[in-house]
């Protein structure tokens, strides 16, 4: 079964770039895509970045997403205070039946 | 507007059964695939099911491990809700419960443009 292995934090300061890693422990990793949420407090997630790197509409290209290998990163330039949040990486496992998998996810505080 | 409101939470002691319900609104429900996520109180999120928009009457499911057996997802599209039947309840399922609508109707990966605000299960005696 995969299992993604985030960093429980990040931090930084406004206006700076910060990257959240996203690795995984399944050969198949590499094949599948890899989905990013953020989670405001209190709310409930919001897709940040599907297939890999492609952002939907209305998220500002402030975030961006990469896969290489077995890992993926969420990078968010141009930091803001309301950035602050939960972030969550997600994929699909192929291993028997299929099932979805999150990450354990990353606090990001923005000092 | 896109709209999910899920429905069923509540307190249930350890071994019981609860249903929860799913209304959506505003897209084509019946060709949508659709997921269940839960989030413990202060922890991650952890996706628990999936069912295929309907292709005749047998649409496809998928389970988490830690609920294959235990919880059964289906949808009723002429009412426009997904389900999620959970029994043998534990207290480690304990959780708020997210309904949230695939991105790609075809999909049933952890691709979701549109969640529900969730609906809290407490299993405890």
């Amino acid at each position: 079964q995969s299992v993604l292995t985030q960093p429980p934090s990040a931090s930084g300061t406004p206006g700076q770039r910060v990257t959240i890693s996203c690795s995984g422990s399944s050969s198949k990793f590499g094949i599948n895509y890899v989905y990013w949420y953020q989670q405001l407090p209190g709310t409930a997630p919001k897709l940040l970045i599907f297939r890999d790197n492609q952002r939907p509409s209305g998220v500002p290209d402030r975030f961006s997403g990469s896969k290489s290998g077995t890992s993926a990163s969420l990078a968010i330039s141009g930091l803001r205070s309301e950035d602050e949040a939960d972030y969550y990486c997600a994929a699909w496992d192929d291993s028997l039946s299929g099932q979805g998998v999150f990450g354990g996810g990353t606090k990001l505080t923005v000092l | 507007e896109v709209q999910l409101l899920e429905s069923g939470g509540g307190l249930v002691q350890p071994g019981g059964s609860l249903r929860l319900s799913c209304a959506a609104s505003g897209f084509t429900f019946s060709g949508c695939a659709m997921s269940w996520v839960r989030q413990a109180p202060g922890k991650g999120l952890e996706w628990i099911s999936a069912i295929s928009g309907s292709v005749g009457n047998n649409p496809s499911t998928y389970y988490a491990d830690s609920v294959k057996g235990r919880f059964t997802i289906s949808r009723d599209n002429s009412g426009n809700t997904l389900y999620l039947q959970m029994s043998s309840l534990r207290a480690d399922d304990t959780a708020f419960y997210f309904c949230a609508k695939a991105r790609v109707p075809t999909s049933s990966k952890p691709d979701l443009d549109y969640w529900g605000r969730g609906t809290l299960v407490t299993v405890s005696s």
